[in-house]
């Protein structure tokens, strides 16, 4: 099984900020098959980035994800008021289990 | 519209049963994998299971291995999970999230999910 850790677990930040979240794999994930969501309180996951880098529909291009084998890392360049949430990353691809980080919580500094 | 929506959460004793569902609209249901995921209160998200298009397979996380069991009705867009045993553990919302492509070999990211259904496991 292959285990995520995200950090780090809060990051407060002010609007407009840059934010960089890290997602560390225990081990490499195939074919990138790396996706991050983002999640509002009371509210479902958003799928924003799928295999690392690609933006998912009507995702606003201020989010980008970077990486490749077990570090991978989203970036908000600069954030929104409603940007702060908390964000998951997930491997998937051929092996189950597919498993999530424990999320990364962006609140206002 | 896309649309995913659940139901079947209830509270239920320990070692009980519950069947959840989820309705699916806007998409041709049987061209894609579906899985179910959960979210105890207040902590993450953990993928529970999965099953291919035509249904012919389903895969599970170990924590609800033999206990849980996915099913889909294409005819009927909708899907299905089969909880048995039940333990206090599994006391969480359940969402059904739809892969983000069409059956390919491989268990792509969830890019439509469901509001989620709450399954209380108390005696």
């Amino acid at each position: 099984e292959i285990v995520l850790t995200q950090s780090p677990g809060t990051l407060s930040l002010s609007p407009g900020e840059r934010a960089t979240l890290s997602c560390r794999a225990s081990q490499s994930v195939s074919n990138n098959y790396l996706a991050w969501y983002q999640q509002k309180p009371g509210q479902a996951p958003r799928l924003l980035i799928y295999g690392a880098s690609s933006r998912a529909t009507d995702i606003p291009d201020r989010f980008s994800g970077s990486g490749s084998g077990t570090d991978f890392t989203l970036t908000i360049s600069r954030l929104e008021p409603e940007d702060f949430a908390v964000y998951y990353c997930q491997q998937y691809g051929r092996s189950p289990p597919f498993t999530f980080g424990p999320g990364t919580k962006v609140d206002i500094k | 519209e896309v649309q995913l929506l659940e139901s079947g959460g209830d509270l239920v004793q320990p070692g009980g049963s519950l069947r959840l569902s989820c309705a699916a609209s806007g998409f041709t249901f049987s061209n894609y994998a579906m899985s179910w995921v959960r979210q105890a209160p207040g902590k993450g998200l953990e993928w529970v299971s999965g099953i291919h298009g035509g249904g012919q397979s389903s895969i599970y996380a170990e924590s609800v291995k033999g206990r849980f069991t996915s099913s889909r009705d294409n005819s009927k867009n909708t899907l299905h999970l089969q909880m048995n045993s039940l333990r206090v553990e599994d006391t969480a919302i359940y969402y059904c999230a739809k892969d983000s492509l069409p059956q390919n070999g491989v268990w792509d990211a969830f890019d439509i999910w469901g509001q989620g259904t709450l399954v209380t496991v108390a005696s």
